[in-house]
């Protein structure tokens, strides 16, 4: 089974730029997170998808990022206009369904690694 | 709101031995979730055990137990006979039923280096 796919993998801009990253979950998992993971940090999440719903996006900084999930499989997080604190990894994670007590189990992509200069 | 602990931001242990990585939690929520994490240098988050909070045995996976101790609210990570590649970041998390707690929730994590 295939895991969850994101890329780029590695991604340089300058602050003021624009940027998007690209995640694919888990074949039929209907939940996918966006996570921001600052250095020395734990990932902190950004926004939660059901299908093609958002569940929960109330730390996201609407401001300057966005994310959609059409069609309710592949996602796309972008940030417009970058800033310096943005440099972070992007992981993306899914889950098969939300069950009760918290139980569902987050598999994770790789992640992208962004640096803003 | 819920939090979560690691007081270890390093650890070292020698191959074949084993090693507890602490982990304690703070929620108001009756029922909740209790989820380590590796994180190798390549940046995957690998999930490695789960802990309910109704369940009455620790979880065990392999190698990996979780030492839960509901009314001390700690859910330590136990790695026996550690191997070269276990080297790397584990993070400890929660996720509860209701509201905002249903958010995973992460700890700063323990970075774990094996010795040779």
């Amino acid at each position: 089974e295939a895991g969850v796919a994101q890329s780029p993998r590695y991604k340089i801009i300058e602050k003021r730029q624009s940027v998007a990253f690209w995640c694919n979950p888990i074949s039929g998992h209907a939940t996918l997170y966006w996570y921001q993971q600052i250095l020395g940090q734990g990932p902190k999440l950004l926004i939660q998808f059901q299908n093609n719903g958002v569940v929960d996006d109330s730390q996201l900084p609407k401001d300057r990022f966005s994310a959609e999930r059409l069609k309710g499989v592949d996602s796309t997080l972008k940030i417009q206009p970058a800033k310096l604190e943005d440099s972070a990894v992007y992981l993306c994670a899914s889950s098969l369904v939300r069950l009760a007590g918290g139980a569902e189990t987050q598999y994770f992509g790789p992640g992208t690694r962004l640096l803003v200069l | 709101a819920q939090k979560i602990t690691q007081t270890q931001p390093g650890m070292f242990v020698q191959e074949k031995e084993a090693v507890t990585l602490d982990c304690t939690y703070d929620t108001s929520d009756p029922s909740y979730g209790l989820f380590w994490y590796k994180q190798p240098s390549s940046g995957e988050m690998i999930f490695l055990i789960y802990q309910g909070s109704y369940d009455q045995q620790n979880a065990t996976e392999g190698r990996y137990s979780l030492n839960f101790q509901k009314a001390r609210k700690s859910a330590n990570l136990v790695i026996s006979a550690s191997q070269l590649g276990d080297s790397a970041m584990y993070f400890c998390a929660m996720r509860g039923s209701s509201g905002s707690a249903r958010q995973l929730t992460f700890g700063s994590g323990t970075q774990l280096t094996v010795l040779p």
